[in-house]
């Protein structure tokens, strides 16, 4: 069946690097684009980004600067890499299948030294 | 960048009642309009695709429809399994979430 699963640190220094992993089962990268959705507790959805099934990506203007998506379609892995990290991007990141149909668990960052 | 303006923002209401939750569009999104519900702790589930669709498991007292640029998700007979926070998606232009209804109990 098809499944998504985030992955990540937990806990990153401010000005840090975020690296988290959504690892998917069920489904082809190849056929399917994988998107990054972010939650602040208590806040409404953000979409971060976006890996499309052609290896391409979109971002959020709002994160160009420092978000960079990637994939590794041999080990069904999507990445996302974001600096410069500060407190207000402490949340929970989400990866999602391209129809917003199949959601991972979600996995919480924190932003703290 | 698309606006989605959603109202209300909290909505009280009893089992059995009829309730409509909208967002408007700021600019034309067709019909490119998503509903999700989420429940505390959990991941966001999709309700409606393409305005009016019904999703895959989603039980038929929920409905989506659409007005010119403004877009309602309506649920009939609430039950309390529907306490929840629902949030509109537009994928027209990249995509933009609504800042969500929350959905309890009066």
């Amino acid at each position: 069946q098809v499944q998504l699963k985030e992955s990540g640190p937990g806990l990153v220094q401010p000005s840090q690097t975020l690296s988290l992993t959504c690892t998917v089962s069920g489904f082809s990268l190849t056929s399917y684009s994988v998107h990054w959705v972010r939650q602040h507790s208590g806040k409404s959805l953000e979409w971060m980004g976006r890996m499309w099934s052609d290896g391409d990506t979109s971002y959020n203007s709002a994160f160009t600067s420092r978000l960079s998506i990637s994939r590794d379609t041999s080990k069904s892995q999507v990445f996302l890499k974001m600096n410069s990290l500060q407190t207000e991007d402490t949340g929970t990141y989400y990866c999602a299948r391209r129809d917003f149909d199949f959601w991972g668990p979600g996995t919480m960052v924190t932003v703290s030294s | 960048d698309i606006q989605m303006t959603q109202s209300p923002s909290s909505l009280p209401a009893s089992l059995g009642d009829r309730v409509t939750i909208t967002c408007r569009a700021s600019q034309d999104i067709g019909n490119y309009l998503r509903w999700f519900q989420q429940k505390p702790g959990k991941s966001p589930r999709l309700m409606i695709y393409g305005a009016t669709n019904l999703a895959a498991g989603v039980p038929s007292r929920f409905s989506g429809s659409r007005s010119g640029s403004d877009y309602s998700l309506t649920i009939n007979s609430l039950e309390s399994e529907d306490m929840a926070i629902y949030y509109c998606l537009q994928h027209n232009e990249y995509h933009t979430f609504g800042a969500g209804t929350k959905l309890e109990l009066k």
